[in-house]
């Protein structure tokens, strides 16, 4: 089974300019959950997906928004880019709903860069 | 507040060496889980534990619920287990907090 893929794998923005990252997970995983790593805040929850639903978001500005597709794949975009979401964007798939109670697979990452 | 602490920050032991990384957490939660991740930023899952112990190769996680504490132990320490090991708590509000990390460096 293929694990969970992400694209772009790197990225260089300017400040105020927008992204969109993408997650396909895992064939038959319904639930994407999305994160963000800064060498200062280490890792966070951005928002979890469940059959196209959000079901659950952290503590992040509303520049950064997602959506999940009917097939489970997932983009999550954030606008307005500024200096400070320059991070490691990760994303994680897992089979069932409240998906942070189940086994999390975790994509390679995409390295956000805004200068 | 839901919180994480995760101990030491940074460990470096000799290869064959026995480990013992540790989390504490502040309030009752649904799940925990030990997550690996080596250079470059990709993240394995471990473990998920809510009761007990489990063991996977050389690997063993234990949670201790009255305390609210769970160790990652690793037998037999090999330079391969360099990485950093994060400790993730589901407090029941089905968001993920993670420790800091801890830094684990085995040197042949």
């Amino acid at each position: 089974k293929a694990g969970v893929t992400q694209t772009p794998r790197y990225l260089i923005k300017t400040r105020g300019q927008q992204v969109t990252l993408s997650c396909s997970p895992i064939s038959g995983h319904r639930s994407v959950s999305w994160y963000q790593q800064t060498p200062g805040q280490g890792l966070q929850f951005l928002f979890e997906y469940f059959s196209e639903t959000q079901r659950n978001k952290g503590n992040f500005p509303g520049r950064f928004s997602g959506r999940q597709f009917s097939n489970s794949r997932s983009e999550m975009n954030v606008s307005t880019l500024e200096l400070g979401d320059s991070a490691l964007y990760l994303c994680a798939s897992s089979l069932g709903a409240g998906g942070l109670t189940y086994e999390q697979y975790f994509g390679p990452g995409t390295r956000l860069t805004v200068t | 507040k839901n919180e994480v602490e995760q101990s030491p920050q940074n460990l470096t032991a000799q290869e064959g060496e026995f480990i013992t990384i540790n989390c504490s957490y502040s309030v009752g939660i649904s799940a925990l889980h030990w997550l690996q991740q080596h250079p470059g930023g990709g993240i394995v899952s471990l473990f998920m534990l809510s009761s007990g112990k489990k063991k996977h190769g050389r690997l063993i996680a234990t949670i201790n619920i009255q305390e609210k504490h769970s160790s990652l132990h690793i037998t037999a320490s090999h330079p391969r287990d360099s990485a950093v090991y994060i400790c993730a708590v589901n407090f029941g509000n089905e968001k993920l907090t993670f420790g800091t990390g801890t830094r684990l460096t085995i040197i042949p």
